[in-house]
């Protein structure tokens, strides 16, 4: 079936480092999504790409979307311990509801 | 104060025992779901409603039911049929129109036991 893969599942950085979650779909996306979950939180939308070769920026957080439509990346550069979470990638194939990601959990130290 | 509700914030369950599990928006959002969250499962699916009156399956519906009879609320009723019950559920809205899936807001979850 329809499948979103995420990696890694777990990353650890030094505070400053830079951090990156990659998704990859078996099918062409017509958007994708991306949230993210505080520990002990829900999920939070941060943004949604919709063009091909897309790429949105957010103060830290860059998020890209593939030429084909069927994989992303968010990167954070210079992370800080706020950035402590899981990050989700949600990809939407039209007709069918929004498949997520396994998440990749991101720790900082200080 | 627009946003989703979900309660209980902890719910213990019997074996045996039917529990249903509260969610309530004031976002006039036409869609709404239900997901369950294990650790390092990611957001599974359990059902969803694009309208009122309305609802699919999702990837996980076996031993949940769910109805849809006001667009504020979408009840989740776990059933003694579902073995493994104890995980977070998460209920999320959206808005719906502009083709394809809308940016989902969520609740901030009930987290179910079995006792």
């Amino acid at each position: 079936g329809q499948q979103v893969m995420q990696i890694p599942q777990y990353q650890h950085v030094q505070e400053g480092e830079d951090f990156t979650t990659y998704c990859n779909s078996s099918t062409t996306l017509s958007n994708i999504q991306w949230y993210k979950q505080r520990p002990g939180g829900h999920p939070v939308f941060l943004i949604q790409l919709v063009k091909s070769g897309e790429v949105k920026k957010q103060k830290r957080l860059t998020f890209q979307f593939g030429e084909a439509k069927k994989n992303s990346s968010l990167h954070i550069t210079a992370t800080q311990t706020t950035d402590v979470g899981t990050y989700f990638c949600a990809g939407d194939q039209a007709g069918t509801a929004l498949i997520f990601g396994k998440g990749t959990t991101l720790s900082v130290s200080s | 104060d627009g946003g989703i509700t979900q309660s209980p914030k902890y719910l213990f369950r019997k074996e045996g025992q039917n529990v249903t599990l509260s969610c309530e928006q004031n976002l006039n959002h036409d869609a709404m779901y239900w997901y369950r969250q294990d650790p390092g499962q990611g957001l599974r699916l359990i059902y969803y409603s694009q309208i009122v009156n309305d609802f699919q399956k999702g990837d996980i519906a076996e031993g949940y039911s769910v109805s849809r009879e006001k667009k504020e609320s979408f009840p989740l009723t776990v059933t003694s049929a579902q073995k493994n019950p104890t995980a977070f559920y998460l209920c999320a809205s959206s808005s719906s129109g502009g083709g394809g899936n809308q940016p989902q807001h969520f609740g901030d979850g009930t987290r179910l036991s079995i006792l």
